[in-house]
């Protein structure tokens, strides 16, 4: 199993609280990727980075910010948590040598905001 | 904007064999996926296929590409009940390392 763990595994927390979900990973590896999964939506991308100080919005990163300051970090922010931010979080990695792009997972988050 | 679909629910015989099917919108993508979820757990790279190719075969996973029509399909024979889990259909998009997911399809295996 690829080296990436996701702290903590579960959550709850009341709405209007900041909440910061950490990824950690011993692989080295340049990409970091944050999902969120909820029944009928899927996986959907929040944030990702492709390198330190270096990161990009996804399809839904409204509420969310993040943070990647060492390469093996990178930190899920919800400012202010809201009901609809209750979900499973999912971090992927990916290597820059991997030329077909293997995204391997945590093992998840679940959160619930009350 | 790119969109990757596939059917939701799958109930399956033990020892039958299951094919899932997925659809995709951008012709550019070079590399299809298929990951599959067990309860409670995070994602796993199951198989993937180049877009030059339109066969590939692991042991009892057969992946079949039709690029002129965009359907990605995923053969898993004599399943057992240890198949029994979400499977996703992923494409790249474009350059920038990110994937396109579909909402993933149950697989049920009654024994």
């Amino acid at each position: 199993d690829a080296g990436i763990t996701q702290s903590p595994r579960h959550k709850v927390t009341e709405t209007g609280t900041p909440v910061t979900l950490r990824c950690h990973q011993t692989e080295n590896h340049r990409y970091m990727y944050w999902y969120r999964q909820d029944p009928g939506h899927g996986l959907r991308l929040i944030h990702y980075s492709y390198g330190v100080k270096d990161t990009d919005k996804g399809e839904v990163s409204d509420g969310y910010s993040v943070s990647r300051s060492k390469t093996e970090d990178f930190l899920l922010t919800l400012e202010s948590a809201t009901s609809s931010q209750t979900s499973v979080y999912f971090c992927a990695i990916s290597a820059e040598e991997n030329s077909y792009n293997e995204q391997f997972f945590g093992p998840g988050t679940r959160l619930t905001v009350l | 904007g790119e969109d990757v679909e596939q059917s939701l629910f799958l109930s399956v015989r033990e020892g039958d064999s299951s094919v899932i099917n997925c659809t995709y919108t951008d012709s550019s993508s070079t590399y299809l996926y298929w990951y599959k979820q067990e309860p409670g757990a995070g994602l796993q790279l199951l198989t993937y296929i180049f877009s030059n190719m339109d066969m590939k075969q692991d042991q009892r996973l057969t992946v079949l590409l039709n690029k002129k029509d965009k359907h990605l399909s995923l053969r898993i024979a004599d399943t057992q009940t240890g198949d029994s889990a979400i499977y996703f259909c992923a494409v790249n998009a474009g350059n920038n390392r990110k994937l396109i997911w579909g909402l993933g399809t149950s697989l049920a295996v009654n024994p």
